[in-house]
């Protein structure tokens, strides 16, 4: 089955600085990729996905980029805010595939915090 | 306007008792889902129903039941609770016609002591 893979764990950065989160997948059939941040006592919120006929999406700050080849895909946020700091999780789903209609399969998530 | 909503937010209980946790989605969504979040912050699937039909049934113990009486709820009853069900449950929600953006709920902490 699909493995997703998530690294740092953890991720300090300065405001103002930028942030990357890096995910792996081992299924190469996987053709859709959200990005989650949850706050401290939330649920995850989706922030920004991509699919794989997509090699980069931006929205604002965000970024995501896709290497369909490599089996990876990153998430960047420049500009960094207080604010942003959260438990980000990248995901991979088959959505192609009926026997897994929706399924997610998450990477174990990193810890960014933003000092001011 | 609560989207995916839970209750209750928190839950605790004894070894051994039978709880339940209830979901409601009011986007429109016809497919619904269970998560749950243990202590190191992973989110693992346990259930999906599309349409009233389960779909996705993980390697979950069968004193987990989820129920869905229509396509706006998706309840999860536990039955013989032991110490390691502690931990924080999501129900999600999607439109799997309009892409596979799945919505949380704000999560049920639930401590078994």
């Amino acid at each position: 089955g699909e493995n997703v893979e998530q690294h740092p764990s953890t991720l300090s950065v300065q405001e103002g600085d930028s942030a990357v989160i890096k995910c792996t997948y081992s299924d190469s059939a996987s053709n859709y990729f959200p990005w989650y941040k949850q706050e401290l006592g939330k649920g995850p919120q989706l922030i920004i996905d991509i699919r794989s006929n997509v090699g980069e999406k931006k929205d604002q700050r965000i970024a995501v980029t896709l290497n369909k080849t490599a089996k990876h895909f990153s998430l960047h946020i420049t500009e960094t805010q207080p604010e942003d700091s959260a438990v980000y999780f990248c995901a991979a789903s088959i959505t192609n595939r009926g026997s897994t209609l929706g399924r997610l399969h998450f990477g174990r998530g990193t810890q960014l915090t933003v000092w001011p | 306007d609560t989207a995916v909503s839970q209750t209750p937010k928190y839950l605790v209980t004894q070894m051994g008792n039978d709880k339940s946790i209830k979901c409601e989605q009011n986007l429109g969504h016809d497919t619904m889902y269970w998560y749950k979040q243990d202590s190191k912050k992973f989110l693992k699937i346990m259930f999906s129903y599309n349409n009233k039909e389960l779909i996705i049934n993980e390697t979950v113990p069968n004193r987990f039941s989820p129920k869905s009486p229509d396509k706006a709820h998706l309840n999860l009853h536990i039955n013989s609770l032991e110490l390691g069900d502690s931990a924080v449950y999501f129900c999600a929600s999607s439109q799997v016609e309009k892409g596979y953006e799945q919505y949380f709920g704000p999560g049920t902490r639930l401590t078994v002591t």
